[in-house]
């Protein structure tokens, strides 16, 4: 069965630049889920889209933006870099506003220098 | 606000039953997920059972919730060495104005010695 698709696996940026980040939610699913989970930690919620509209936000930082496209798939967009942004970045999919069981994919590793 | 708490390590023998448990603090209707996260890979979903259920089962593993206490648990039966990981509790709460974030816990780590 196909799966969450994130691109990229790894990537490695210089503090102050600029990041983006990739997913592709499971066929037919309408919702998308962002997540940071920092080394040793568990995963936070940062933002949600569905259908293409965000429908929440949690403790993303104003330098991160992020949307929805019309083939489902989401882009987080990440500017002026810090050190402490390293972390494994995750979407994560699933049908319907309110939710439903949310499927992940295999996590962006960004590591800020 | 929803919070959820996991004890931080859990330690047995190849061949043992793990019982690792949760505790959640929302007081509606919710989903309660269980997640295993392997090093340095993503979050694969185990099992998940809704606050109106007391048990559920899945070939291994066993998942148990006390409403009254809002404490889950998760037992794995004859546990072996490709169990070893972070075991996450999540909950997603239900209802209007929910929008399905998941809350984690903090993770407990598994370790199953031979």
């Amino acid at each position: 069965a196909a799966g969450v698709i994130q691109s990229p696996r790894h990537l490695i940026k210089e503090k102050r630049e600029t990041a983006t980040l990739k997913c592709y939610p499971i066929p037919r699913h309408d919702t998308v889920y962002w997540y940071q989970q920092g080394p040793g930690q568990d995963p936070q919620f940062l933002i949600s889209f569905y259908e293409k509209m965000q429908s929440d936000k949690g403790s993303i930082p104003d330098r991160f933006s992020a949307q929805q496209f019309s083939d489902y798939h989401s882009e987080l967009n990440m500017s002026s870099l810090e050190l402490g942004d390293s972390a494994l970045y995750f979407c994560a999919s699933s049908t319907g506003l309110a939710g439903g069981t949310q499927y992940f994919g295999p996590g962006t590793r960004l590591t800020v220098l | 606000g929803e919070d959820v708490e996991q004890s931080l390590f859990l330690s047995v023998r190849e061949g043992d039953s793990s019982v690792i448990n949760c505790t959640y603090t929302d007081s509606s209707s919710t989903y309660l997920y269980w997640y295993k996260q392997e090093p340095g890979a993503g979050l694969q979903l185990l099992t998940y059972i809704f606050s109106n259920m007391d048990m559920k089962q899945d070939q291994r593993l066993t998942v148990l919730l006390n409403k009254k206490d809002k404490h889950l648990s998760l037992r794995i039966a004859d546990t072996q060495t490709g169990d070893s990981a972070i075991y996450f509790c999540a909950e997603r709460p239900y209802g209007s104005g929910n929008t399905g974030k998941l809350i984690f816990g903090q993770g407990t780590t598994l370790q199953v010695k031979p």
